[in-house]
C-alpha cells in the first residue's frame, strides 16, 4: 500500500509569504505528527493530532504556525507571512494507533527555502 | 538544551565490521528508546525500540543496549553492509502525554566495500 505522501516536495516562498503543505497519512492511521527538521539537526515536534483533534500543539514555534486536520485524514500545516528561520524540511508522520508501541511512518517531507 | 545527545556527526567504517553508534539522554523521565535510519531525501524509517525495563533488545543484524544508569544507550549494526550508509536518528519519550519523540541530531553511518 502506499505510504505517506507529502506535497509539495520543495517550496520556495519570498520572505512575508504565505504557504501551505500537505500531507496525505496511511488510509485509516488515527495519529499524525508534524516535525521541523533544520540542516543538521533532528526532527523536532510541532503539533499531534489523534483523528481530527489536535492535542498537542506546543511545539508550534509562533502563532504564524497553523495545522489542520479537519476529516480526521489529510492534514495541512500552514505558515503565514514566512521567515528565514522557517527554512527547513517539515516532515509528517503518522501511525495506526495512539500507543508509542505504533510505529511512526514518516513521508519524504517538504524542503521549504525562505528568500 | 538538547535531551538526546548523539555527540558524533560521523562514523566510517569497514564492510563487515561492526558499527557502534552512540547516544546520550538527560531526561530520567524518558523510558522508551528508538532508533531511526534516514536515506537521502526520504523521511526516516523505524528501525528498532526498547523500553527501560529491558537493557537489550535484538532484531537480525540490529541490537540496541540501553545502560540506564548512565542514560545511554547505543546501536550494533553486525555485520556491517554497504547499505547500512545512512543517517541514525536515536529517539526518546516519556510516559504521559501524547509520547512525543526527542530526537537527537543524528550520525551519519558510512559503510565502506
Amino acid at each position: 500500500g502506499a505510504g505517506v505522501s507529502q506535497s509539495p516536495r520543495y517550496k520556495v516562498a519570498k520572505r512575508g509569504q504565505d504557504v501551505a503543505l500537505r500531507c496525505d497519512p496511511i488510509s485509516g492511521h488515527v495519529s499524525l505528527f508534524w516535525y521541523q527538521q533544520a540542516l543538521g539537526q533532528g526532527p523536532e515536534f510541532l503539533t499531534y493530532f489523534q483523528n481530527e483533534a489536535q492535542l498537542d500543539k506546543s511545539g508550534l514555534p509562533s502563532d504564524r504556525f497553523f495545522a489542520e486536520r479537519p476529516e480526521g485524514s489529510v492534514s495541512t500545516l500552514k505558515i503565514q507571512r514566512t521567515q528565514q528561520e522557517d527554512s527547513a524540511v517539515y516532515l509528517c508522520a503518522s501511525s495506526l494507533g495512539t500507543s508509542r508501541a505504533n510505529e511512526q511512518f514518516f513521508g519524504p517531507g517538504t524542503r521549504l527555502t525562505v528568500l | 538544551d538538547q535531551q538526546v545527545k548523539q555527540n558524533s556527526p560521523s562514523l566510517s567504517v569497514q564492510e563487515g565490521r561492526i558499527s557502534i553508534l552512540n547516544c546520550d539522554y538527560t531526561n530520567s523521565m524518558f523510558d522508551y528508546f528508538l532508533w531511526y535510519k534516514k536515506y537521502p531525501a526520504e523521511g526516516p524509517t523505524f528501525l528498532i525500540s526498547i523500553s527501560s525495563i529491558k537493557d537489550k533488545n535484538e532484531d537480525g543484524r540490529f541490537t540496541v543496549f540501553l545502560n540506564k544508569s548512565a542514560k545511554h544507550l547505543s546501536l550494533h549494526i553486525v555485520p556491517s553492509q554497504p547499505g547500512d550508509s545512512a543517517v541514525y536518528f536515536c529517539a526518546a519519550s516519556a510516559q504521559g502525554g501524547s509520547y512525543i519523540p526527542t530526537f537527537g541530531r543524528g550520525t551519519s553511518l558510512i559503510v565502506h566495500p
